[in-house]
């Protein structure tokens, strides 16, 4: 079993419709989530980035943590074709041992925005 | 201001043979990260750089993995007697530091094919 499972999708939507992306994990241990977005034949980039649990909103964009049952989401609102790209979530552990800053990554899902 | 640069954007090579690929991380940061991405796999970790140190080369795949880093900036992957499973595409991050607060940022990466 993968320590963080991501559904791949792929994922079509209209646009203008919420979309909610999401992880779940097995390591207790990490303590840090992010979401990156990857366009076709580009590297990830950082779209959110939360400590622990709880709820951060950047513009159309939310991301939540509830460790409590080691799941994360995150939400885009009216969303546009240019939202379309793969999502991956990752994750880290506190600093410590020998896993400072390794990111352990979801499979990533590929979301669709038509207009 | 500049981002992760990574060299060549593709590459592709007979199987056998060695390839270097190259990462120049953002200026002034200090943390260095290669990750490799393949469609079954997902993203994965193999090494990190604190300066010139590499403390953690647990996700190199084989003794044909080895990555250095010089001066505290460029770093270098090198694969030896290529594979057709090493096809994939490299990805190299970078962040002020290497604790997990500090966020990485990626390059865009080179995609390796192994004839």
């Amino acid at each position: 079993q993968k320590e963080v499972e991501q559904d791949p999708g792929p994922l079509s939507v209209p646009e203008g419709a919420i979309v909610s992306l999401n992880c779940t994990y097995s390591n207790s241990a990490f303590q840090y989530f992010m979401w990156y977005r990857q366009y076709s034949r580009k590297g990830p980039e950082l779209l959110m980035y939360t400590y622990s649990s709880g709820n951060k909103e950047d513009g159309r964009f939310t991301a939540q943590v509830d460790k409590s049952s080691k799941y994360i989401s995150l939400f885009i609102r009216d969303s546009q074709p240019s939202d379309s790209a793969t999502y991956l979530c990752a994750m880290s552990a506190s600093a410590g041992g020998t896993s400072y800053g390794k990111l352990t990554f979801g499979q990533g899902t590929i979301l669709t925005v038509h207009p | 201001g500049a981002g992760v640069s990574q060299s060549p954007s593709n590459k592709v090579t007979e199987k056998g043979k060695d390839v270097e690929l190259r990462c120049d991380p953002i200026s002034g940061h200090t943390a260095l990260y290669w990750y490799r991405q393949s469609l079954g796999q997902g993203l994965e970790f193999l090494i990190y750089f604190q300066g010139n140190s590499a403390p953690d080369k647990s996700g190199l795949p084989s003794d044909r993995f080895s990555a250095e880093r010089t001066g505290g900036s460029v770093s270098t992957l090198t694969i030896q007697r290529t594979q057709q499973e090493d096809s994939a595409v490299y990805l190299c991050a970078s962040s002020p530091g290497i604790y997990s607060n500090q966020p990485q940022h990626f390059g865009d990466g080179t995609r390796l094919s192994i004839l």
